[in-house]
């Protein structure tokens, strides 16, 4: 079955960049959009966005100015890039898979399988 | 951007009881409406899709409805492993992110 799991620094100083990727394994990326979401400590979850392979890319507005994602087909991996971070982007960071339903109404997406975490700290 | 709130934000219930949780939406999202259970310490779990679709694996018990802006989550008789915390989320394609709603913590009385 297909496995996500998450790799990158745990400890990013204040104003550089967080830079994480997620590795696929058991399937292949080319087919699915890609998710990045996170959870501050103790909080709810928050959905950073989604990357096509092709290239598309949909980001939350409020960190649209900072999010960078892509994939690569050839290593079979999704990567965050978040720029510009403070201590408010201190959170454990999922990846997931946006899996799609067809239904009676029309194509629906929900992610279904999902990387165990990472957590990322920024501090000087 | 569509708000999605739940409620209530914690809930308190007993093994054998019937739990509803509810999502509304600051505007009509159709059936585009996901539930979510997790545990402390994991990733979460996708339970339902489009509103009232079971994804694969998750047990009967679990069932979604409502469509538009006001939908519910049910646990029709509550087990030891269900309590957990439970997020909403939309999946409208219109506005340009998929919001959660909060989370419903979900305790033993």
């Amino acid at each position: 079955q297909v496995q996500l799991r998450e790799s990158g620094p745990g400890l990013v100083k204040p104003s550089e960049t967080l830079s994480l990727t997620c590795t696929v394994s058991g399937g292949s990326i080319s087919d699915y959009y890609w998710v990045w979401v996170r959870q501050p400590a103790g909080r709810g979850l928050e959905w950073i966005g989604r990357v096509y392979p092709s290239g598309t890319t949909t980001y939350n507005p409020s960190l649209k100015s900072r999010v960078t994602m892509s994939a690569d087909t050839s290593r079979n991996q999704i990567s965050l890039r978040l720029g510009s971070v403070t201590a408010a982007d201190t959170a454990v960071y999922y990846c997931a898979r946006d899996d799609f339903f067809s239904g009676l109404a029309g194509y629906y997406y929900g992610m279904a399988v999902w990387g165990q975490g990472t957590t990322v700290t920024v501090s000087s | 951007d569509i708000q999605m709130t739940q409620s209530p934000s914690s809930l308190s219930a007993s093994v054998g009881d019937r739990v509803t949780v509810t999502c509304r939406a600051s505007q009509s999202i159709s059936s585009y409406l996901n539930w979510y259970q997790q545990k402390p310490g994991k990733a979460p779990q996708l339970l339902i899709y489009a509103a009232s679709s079971l994804q694969s694996g998750v047990p009967s018990r679990f069932s979604g409805s409502g469509s538009g802006t006001d939908f519910t989550l049910t646990i029709s008789s509550l087990q030891p492993e269900d309590f957990a915390t439970y997020y909403c989320q939309h999946s409208y394609s219109g506005p340009p992110m998929y919001t959660f709603g909060q989370g419903t913590k979900l305790q033993i009385k």
